[in-house]
């Protein structure tokens, strides 16, 4: 079965970078298209952009160019977000979640990001 | 960006029917999914494209609307339906999800 499996929370200083990973099984990864998402706890949820796995080709959404960069390793089946230059409003939970014709049929398990000195 | 409206929050009783209404600032034609969330979990895709109900979600569980008026209708209402919904839009660009409406069981 499809399965996304994301990597464990993150507690990282202001200013410094992480990068989240989101592990795929169960379907052809190398042909498909990830998404990522942001939700900080009891708020809605924004949408970061989305990456082809074939070519990496990306698209964000305009708020988080600049923040958020979308790589794929198509040998391990894995996508990855790095964010940058974090700040205590980038502490959130961090979602990757696969599209289906406008939907997201599959979602990771989410992970924290709590950006604290 | 496109705007959803979604109510904050509903109290129902089990077994009652339950609509949650989500409204866009501009058409998405059928542009819009549904999703269920509880606490600490990811979101769940109940419906897809306004009307058509993902493969596993009970019948209980139901969409309609086009343009910019929709409605996510729960009948009859279950105990384990206690949890916030969302809708989300892909017809305008960036997708966009409503605020959520959170769901309680009297």
């Amino acid at each position: 079965q499809v399965k996304l499996q994301q990597s464990g929370a993150e507690l990282v200083k202001p200013g410094a970078s992480v990068k989240l990973s989101c592990k795929t099984s169960g379907y052809t990864f190398s042909t498909s298209y990830m998404s990522w998402f942001k939700q900080i706890p009891g708020q809605s949820i924004e949408w970061i952009g989305m990456i082809y796995a074939g070519d990496g080709g990306t698209g964000y959404n305009q708020k988080f160019k600049g923040k958020a960069t979308l790589t794929v390793d198509t040998s391990s089946s894995t996508a990855y977000m790095d964010l940058s230059s974090l700040t205590t409003e980038d502490s959130a939970v961090y979602f990757c979640a696969s599209p289906n014709y406008g939907s997201y049929d599959y979602w990771g398990q989410g992970v924290m990001v709590t950006v604290s000195s | 960006d496109t705007v959803l409206t979604q109510s904050p929050a509903l109290a129902v009783s089990p077994g009652e029917r339950v609509t949650i209404s989500c409204r866009a600032s501009e058409s998405v034609s059928t542009g819009m999914h549904w999703y269920q969330q509880k606490p600490g979990q990811q979101p769940k895709l109940l419906i897809y494209g306004a009307s058509n109900l993902e493969s596993g979600v009970p019948a209980r569980f139901s969409g309609s609307g086009s343009g910019t008026d929709f409605t996510l209708t729960i009948d009859p209402v279950e105990a384990d339906d206690t949890a916030t919904y969302f809708c989300q839009q892909s017809w305008n660009d960036p997708n966009t999800f409503g605020a959520g409406t959170k769901l309680e069981l009297k």
